[in-house]
């Protein structure tokens, strides 16, 4: 089991580019989730996903879009980059709601400039 | 967004010496949950608190879940040089039907040898 895995783990974009963070868990988890970490700021819940085909937003969903078309992959997209989206993004899953936490990917490291 | 208060931010102590942190909220949690990250990985389970006033333990870890289910300590005994990292805690509560988590701010914690 390769758990939660994160493609890429560095990327560089200019300001206005686009990208797409790709998520994948191989423990037939239903719900995913998209995380931003930022210094002294904890993980702050972009978007989440209760299952295939489904997103709902979390707390700071602005400038981001997210997809669900597979039950394994959860991506998050950003279709105009900018600065304050210089971040390490996180990638979570769970088997459901009542289970112990979050199983989380390794992270990708976005600088925007 | 709700963050959660955890302190301290930093700890610098000598290898052997016990640690404890703490976490407080305004809003009450279902489950209270400690996750350690080290350096360029995602955030790992240490330890999950269901019960009002559970205290749990996990070899030389203990955390506790507040009466009040809006606080929660975590103790380290006789620490060595792997307990080196940051330590967050979450507040997990059911919301909109998803497992929502909200994330302290993190224990950054330096062993000396």
């Amino acid at each position: 089991n390769a758990g939660v895995t994160q493609t890429p783990k560095f990327r560089v974009l200019k300001t206005g580019q686009s990208m797409t963070l790709l998520c994948a868990q191989d423990m037939n988890h239903e719900y995913m989730y998209w995380y931003r970490q930022d210094p002294g700021m904890g993980l702050r819940l972009i978007h989440y996903s209760v299952g295939e085909g489904t997103t709902a937003k979390g707390e700071v969903p602005d400038g981001y879009n997210v997809s669900r078309l597979k039950k394994q992959n959860f991506l998050l997209g950003l279709e105009s980059a900018a600065p304050s989206q210089t971040s390490v993004y996180f990638c979570a899953s769970s088997y459901d709601m009542t289970g112990p936490g979050q199983y989380f990917g390794p992270g990708t490291r976005l600088t925007v400039t | 967004g709700q963050q959660l208060n955890q302190s301290p931010q930093s700890m610098f102590i000598q290898e052997g010496e016990d640690v404890s942190m703490n976490c407080t909220s305004s809003s009450i949690f279902n489950t209270w949950l400690w996750y350690k990250q080290d350096p360029g990985e995602g955030p790992v389970l240490l330890i999950a608190l269901y019960k009002a006033g559970e205290l749990t333990s996990n070899g030389r870890l203990t955390a506790q879940f507040g009466i009040t289910r809006k606080d929660s300590f975590l103790n380290i005994s006789a620490s060595i040089p792997s307990d080196v990292g940051i330590y967050f805690c979450a507040g997990q509560r059911l919301s909109q039907g998803a497992q929502k988590l909200v994330f302290g701010q993190g224990t950054r914690l330096t062993i000396n040898p």
